[in-house]
């Protein structure tokens, strides 16, 4: 069954801890994202990567990074820099011609 | 300037009837898509359907429908004989361009209640 895979479901972050959500996709796409929502709002890109070892910043990148070692997977990192890291982040991945994105079942992080 | 607007906070509609949802977008290149999810209390954001800028007629999924009014900028969807499972959250997007890092661009959404 293809799809997109997100873990943790939920994640609590420390003051001054990086943490790290996992995006995996068996689709076989090329292109992958990372948005964040917040409470009542549309989502924001943070990063994406349209190809292995190549990934580009968003529109709110700062205090995240990223990589993409490998075609299936896009993890995130949310750096100590992020002081605002309370969110609900999705991660998307995008099939060719129409450039439909589809997405992960999402990871919410909260600060303790 | 917002690119992506859509007005309607919250929708209620009656199980069975059908129920329209506003989108306006705004953009100056030729080339562009729109594309309307569905997000329930789960949290996953569900594609129902997309229109390509140069298509001549309007989108249709099943129950869905997308109304293209390309001159006013809208990009309505329409959700014909609702039904209890289709209160979400919907949101309409647009991705510009056909090169370049083709993101989407979102509107705040629109919170659908059918109601029985």
């Amino acid at each position: 069954d293809g799809g997109i895979t997100q873990s943790p479901k939920y994640l609590f972050r420390k003051e001054g801890q990086n943490v790290t959500l996992s995006c995996e996709q068996n689709l076989n796409h090329d292109a992958m994202y990372w948005y964040r929502q917040d409470p009542g709002q549309g989502l924001r890109l943070i990063y994406y990567s349209q190809i292995v070892n190549d990934f580009q910043k968003g529109d709110i990148a700062e205090g995240y990074s990223v990589s993409r070692e490998k075609k299936e997977s896009f993890p995130l990192t949310v750096t100590s820099a992020q002081k605002n890291p309370t969110a609900f982040y999705l991660c998307a991945s995008r099939q060719g011609g129409k450039n439909i994105q589809y997405f992960g079942a999402g990871t919410r992080l909260s600060v303790l | 300037a917002q690119k992506i607007t859509q007005t309607q906070p919250g929708m209620f509609v009656q199980e069975k009837e059908a129920v329209t949802l506003d989108c306006t977008y705004d953009t100056s290149d030729p080339s562009y898509g729109l594309f309307w999810y569905k997000q329930p209390s789960s949290g996953e954001m569900i594609f129902l359907i997309y229109q390509g800028s140069y298509d001549q007629q309007n989108a249709t999924e099943g129950r869905y429908s997308l109304n293209f009014q390309k001159a006013r900028k809208s990009a309505n969807l329409v959700i014909s004989a609702s039904q209890l499972g289709d209160s979400a959250m919907y949101f309409c997007a647009m991705r510009e361009g056909r090169a370049g890092r083709r993101a989407l661009t979102f509107g705040s959404g629109t919170r659908l209640q059918v109601q029985p």
